[in-house]
């Protein structure tokens, strides 16, 4: 199974601030079969970005993805105060899909 | 619009089984694979395994071979997911989640979860 390692644990920072999230597979992937989700309490993850760099349906262009292999990141330009969630990286392929062990964002 | 509405909360004795239920509505049910994943209290997403409804075709995460078991019902657009010889480690929130097209997708659709408590 591709384990995904997701750094760091906990991000602090400030609204307005630029946040860059890390997603790093075990092995190489083909198509990209990469996504992000963003998961509030009490609430389903969303979904955010898939084929490493595609924004999902009504997704902000502050949500970018990037990455091929075995490396990939999350930025979110500028931290809205509806951004302060915690983030899963998820592989979604035909191999066992998935998660990675989630990024949290909070506030500093 | 696609909304998947799922069964309520259970509550369950070690060694037993739960069933819950994923109720589709908004889109076409039968060629889009659902999937279930879980989440236990503070922790992160596990996935358990995904149904194609109109070939009844599953795939089990290996670590829940023979204590998964996935259904669907086309004439209800429900699919079910029972889990068996529950111990605690299974306490979690259960969500049902839909494929966001035909083909390789992420999970573009959830259901609001169910919180399955398994204790003596």
């Amino acid at each position: 199974d591709i384990v995904l390692t997701q750094s760091p644990g906990t991000l602090s920072l400030s609204p307005g601030e630029r946040a860059t999230l890390s997603c790093r597979a075990s092995q190489s992937f083909s198509s990209n079969y990469l996504a992000w989700y963003q998961q509030k309490p009490g609430q389903a993850p969303r979904l955010l970005i898939y084929y490493a760099s595609t924004r999902a349906t009504g997704i902000p262009d502050r949500f970018s993805g990037s990455g091929s292999g075995t490396d990939f990141t999350l930025t979110i330009s500028r931290l809205e105060p509806a951004d302060f969630a915690v983030y899963f990286c998820q592989y979604y392929g035909t191999s066992p899909p998935t998660f990675g062990q989630g990024t949290k964002v909070e506030i500093k | 619009q696609v909304q998947l509405v799922q069964s309520g909360a259970e509550v369950k004795k070690p060694g037993s089984s739960v069933k819950v239920s994923c109720k589709a509505s908004g889109g076409a049910f039968g060629s889009y694979t659902i999937n279930w994943v879980r989440q236990a209290p503070g922790q992160g997403l596990e996935w358990l395994g995904r149904i194609i409804p109109i070939f009844h075709k599953t795939h089990y995460a290996q670590i829940f071979q023979g204590r998964l078991t996935l259904t669907a019902d086309e004439s209800t657009a429900t699919v079910y997911m029972e889990l068996s010889s529950l111990r605690s480690e299974d306490t979690a929130v259960y969500f049902c989640a839909r494929d966001s097209s035909l083909g390789v997708t992420p999970l573009e659709f959830w259901g609001q979860g169910t919180l399955v408590t398994v204790s003596s």
